[in-house]
């Protein structure tokens, strides 16, 4: 089974819709993390967990917000999804203790389409 | 200007070849330096982690930093098509909550 799982793993949706992508990691790492991937754009950090009660904005939280219902899971919400929204969506997580930066294990990803 | 430049190619090259992947980078508190494999519709996968400057190895792989010039590379001997992916270098200052900062990528195309 993987360690980093995200649902689902297509959407389509359309433009206003509320969007909740989820993302569960059996790794027991405390820290979690949503990224948004863009062609040429690499990875984006959208938002990031280091425990429970720790969320924090990354780069470009702007028209997404995030929920950490417990050490394994972590979910993105788009309140309104907007078409510039459309990107490829992956969740990772890492656990700080064991290095001294943050190795990062990904999820397989979320294709998300707005239209 | 990004923090972090790497050519987003594609490379193409015939199987059995040397490849030779980049990235420079502008900010030099950066002292870990990982790169990611990226399989078509996968999430990315670490392929090697290196500490300040210096070379790494791990079989058909090595990883180069050199930071008095802000550059990395990663060589790859005896391509092979499997070794066909996206290549994500990133990289971080290493304090407690700093987080990654990844290149846009590198597409690798090895042909039979």
């Amino acid at each position: 089974d993987a360690d980093v799982t995200q649902t689902p793993r297509n959407r389509i949706t359309k433009t206003g819709k509320r969007i909740m992508l989820e993302c569960s990691q059996t790794k027991g790492h405390d820290r979690m993390y949503w990224y948004r991937q863009d062609p040429g754009l690499g990875l984006r950090l959208i938002y990031y967990s280091f425990d429970v009660k720790d969320i924090n904005k990354g780069e470009i939280s702007d028209g997404y917000s995030v929920s950490r219902q417990a050490q394994a899971k972590f979910s993105l919400s788009l309140e309104s999804a907007i078409p510039n929204q459309t990107a490829l969506y992956f969740c990772a997580t890492s656990d700080f203790s064991r290095r001294s930066t943050d190795t990062q294990y990904f999820g397989p990803g979320t294709r998300l389409t707005v239209l | 200007q990004k923090e972090v430049e790497q050519d987003p190619g594609p490379l193409s090259v015939p199987e059995g070849a040397i490849v030779s992947l980049n990235c420079t980078y502008s900010n030099s508190a950066f002292q870990y330096f990982m790169w990611y494999r990226q399989y078509s519709r996968k999430g990315p996968e670490l392929l090697m982690y290196t500490y300040s400057s210096g070379n790494k190895e791990d079989g058909r792989f090595t990883a180069q930093v050199d930071k008095s010039s802000k550059y990395i590379s990663l060589f790859i001997r005896d391509s092979q098509p499997s070794d066909s992916a996206t290549y994500l270098c990133a990289m971080s200052a290493g304090n407690a909550g700093n987080m990654l900062t990844f290149g846009g990528g590198t597409r690798l195309m090895v042909k039979p």
